[in-house]
């Protein structure tokens, strides 16, 4: 399983754009790039997930260069709720979604 | 929906007592997963199954850890002896084929 690499921690401001990066030098062709936000006491959650190019959905967007090296989880205007840990995975649909998760991003957004 | 269900939330037991933790998945998931949390080593895969078959428990710490899934509604994992590096945050995740996985709020296990 590919291993990744994010940034330990992030801060921002309430109503910023907040870009999160992540390498991932040896994912594999068959592997998905997947975003979890992990709020204390409670499980992670999935955000967003994407193959190549960019996915948007209602809470984020996720942009992936064309060597798929890197991705970078986008949160628009960031609000104090957002106070979380994003992890970054990578994985592919076989072996029954298995995931290893790194350390995350501890993003604290300040009022 | 109701989500994936663990229980107890919150446990504190004493080193050497059996503990037992329970998730009931997201009804029509096939695969349910068992994570061990913790501030040293974060987010661990400790065993995964398919329709009900364990399918890989390598990331299980040792034969003091078992699980089971007796039916597609319920899965328990047990720790018996327990010891106080056992201590973590347990979750159970579910997932349909090729569907992101959905996790459950966890166990807080303390062993004394």
């Amino acid at each position: 399983l590919a291993k990744t690499t994010q940034p330990i921690s992030m801060d921002s401001y309430e109503g910023q754009e907040v870009n999160i990066t992540c390498s991932h030098n040896n994912i594999a062709t068959n592997d998905y790039i997947t975003w979890y936000q992990q709020f204390p006491s409670q499980g992670p959650r999935f955000i967003i997930q994407g193959y190549k190019t960019k996915v948007t959905n209602e809470v984020a967007s996720l942009f992936i260069p064309a060597d798929r090296k890197s991705s970078t989880l986008s949160l628009p205007r960031v609000s104090l709720s957002d106070t979380a840990v994003y992890y970054c995975l990578v994985g592919g649909w076989n072996a029954g979604n298995m995931l290893t998760f790194g350390g995350g991003t501890r993003l604290m957004v300040k009022p | 929906d109701a989500g994936v269900i663990q229980s107890p939330r919150h446990e504190v037991t004493e080193m050497g007592q059996e503990v037992t933790l329970r998730c009931k998945p997201i009804s029509g998931h096939d695969y349910l997963f068992w994570y061990r949390q913790t501030m040293m080593r974060g987010l661990e895969l400790l065993i995964y199954f398919n329709n009900n078959v364990p399918i890989d428990d390598s990331g299980m710490p040792e034969d003091r850890f078992s699980a089971k899934m007796p039916n597609a509604s319920f899965s328990t994992l047990k720790i018996q002896p327990s010891e106080p590096r056992d201590s973590a945050v347990y979750f159970c995740a579910s997932s349909r084929s090729n569907q992101p996985q959905h996790f459950g709020d966890g166990t807080r296990l303390s062993i004394l």
